[in-house]
């Protein structure tokens, strides 16, 4: 059972907004949703987090839907350096995180 | 305020030889994590560390193992390598209190690991 579902890969014009999905129907009540994001490799890093409520820090926004099954990050104004891989996170476990195969982004000039 | 080490950041052994990797949290963390990433794959968690003891694993086998010391500081060891091993390897620091804590996992930039 896959913890968490993302689109393989997705395209969005420089500038304008990306909208990137994630499903995780299995989530428990009191499990946040974490997006991280991983550019050539490097380590992950940090975009935002979420319980129920929709979240907004520089970075970016957080929607959760109200059933807490999916959730949207959204990037504004995409730039290039946006191009990386975004990963939906949730707790398995314990302290298990499932990463997923995440979403392969790429910001078109 | 240094973030996550880890050395080295690259690596190449033989099969059947054994691996030593370490890392250093983040000026403040307390638990350690480590995760292995083949490539085009996400992340997958090996164990976690918490106050010198393995807290929770994740399905690797028992050539997988590690340490953590009172500095908090970490290393991942590999024996008897296989050609299957070659991947990302990836150390996180995090507060203890997390996931209640606004802060989650800070990752460093990963050791890559070639088994040849």
């Amino acid at each position: 059972d896959a913890k968490t579902t993302q689109p393989t890969s997705m395209d969005c014009a420089e500038g304008r907004a990306a909208n990137l999905p994630c499903n995780h129907s299995t989530i428990s009540g009191n499990e946040y949703v974490y997006w991280y994001r991983q550019i050539h490799s490097q380590g992950p890093q940090y975009i935002i987090h979420g319980l129920k409520n929709n979240e907004t820090n520089e970075m970016a926004s957080l929607i959760i839907t109200e059933d807490r099954k999916s959730s949207t990050l959204i990037l504004p104004h995409a730039t290039l350096r946006d191009t990386a891989v975004y990963y939906c996170i949730v707790r398995v476990t314990g302290n298990q995180f499932y990463f997923g195969t995440g979403t392969s982004l790429t910001v078109i000039p | 305020d240094a973030g996550v080490t880890q050395s080295p950041t690259h690596l190449i052994k033989t099969r059947g030889q054994q691996v030593t990797l370490r890392c250093s949290p983040k000026s403040g963390h307390d638990t350690v994590s480590w995760y292995q990433q083949a490539l085009g794959q996400g992340p997958q968690f090996i164990f976690q560390y918490y106050e010198e003891e393995e807290r929770q694993r994740g399905n690797f086998p028992d050539r997988f193992s590690g340490h953590q010391f009172p500095n908090y500081s970490s290393e991942l060891n590999v024996n008897a390598l296989l050609l299957g091993d070659s991947a990302l390897y990836l150390c996180a620091s995090s507060l203890e209190i997390w996931p209640q804590s606004i802060y989650g996992y800070t990752f460093g930039s990963g050791t890559r690991l070639t088994v040849v």
